[in-house]
């Protein structure tokens, strides 16, 4: 079993839409999840953080964690097609400060 | 600097050869990364560095690979006898400290032919 595991995807929606990404997680000790958007030959860039159980909202973004289920989320409402992108969703454990990465979900936002 | 700088951008090198690959974090920030990243996959933790001291080196695949961040600034990964199969994107990333959000350089493409 990976550490994170995600759906590659692609995963496709119309503009406006919600984008819903997900992504599941091993180490049960896990303190600190973290989304990050990648273009296409570009490097992660960080748009959430979520230290605790519940949702968190930033703009279009929500993040949602479940540690029981060991699981979080990713929403983007009224998705454009410049969110088109690989989404990371990324967690460290309480016993290190390494970031352990999933594979990633390739988002397609159409018009 | 204004963001964490890498260098070269893109590396050819032959197989065997010796590689360096430079990472200049964020002035100020202790906490240096070296990730891997593959075609499709997601960033693959290397090593960790917190001021001087590499913290965690779990994830360093071989003894080829070893990196140095003497100054507790700069920090050069170094590759010995590089092999077709270390082709990849190498990222560095810094953070204030721990907990704090890591930002990424844009990346060295390294291909071994």
């Amino acid at each position: 079993q990976k550490e994170v595991e995600q759906n590659s995807g692609p995963l496709s929606v119309p503009e406006g839409a919600i984008a819903s990404l997900n992504c599941t997680y091993s180490d049960r000790v896990s303190q600190s999840f973290f989304w990050y958007r990648q273009y296409s030959g570009k490097s992660p860039e960080l748009i959430m953080s979520i230290y605790s159980n519940g949702d968190k909202e930033d703009g279009r973004f929500t993040a949602q964690l479940n540690k029981a289920s060991q699981y979080v989320s990713l929403l983007i409402r009224d998705s454009q097609p410049s969110d088109s992108a690989t989404y990371l969703c990324a967690v460290k454990s309480a016993n290190t400060d390494k970031l352990i990465f999933g594979t990633g979900t390739r988002l397609q936002v159409f018009p | 600097g204004a963001g964490v700088s890498q260098t070269p951008s893109n590396k050819v090198t032959e197989k065997g050869k010796y590689v360096e690959l430079r990472c200049d974090p964020i002035s100020g920030h202790t906490a240096l990364y070296w990730y891997r990243q593959s075609l499709g996959q997601g960033p693959e933790f290397l090593i960790y560095f917190q001021g001087t001291g590499a913290a965690d080196d779990s994830g360093l695949p071989n003894d080829r690979f070893f990196a140095v961040r003497p100054e507790g600034s700069v920090s050069t990964l170094k590759i010995q006898r590089t092999e077709r199969g270390d082709s990849a994107v190498y990222l560095c990333a810094s953070r204030v400290t721990v907990n704090t959000e890591a930002f990424f350089g844009q990346g060295t493409r390294l291909t071994v032919v």
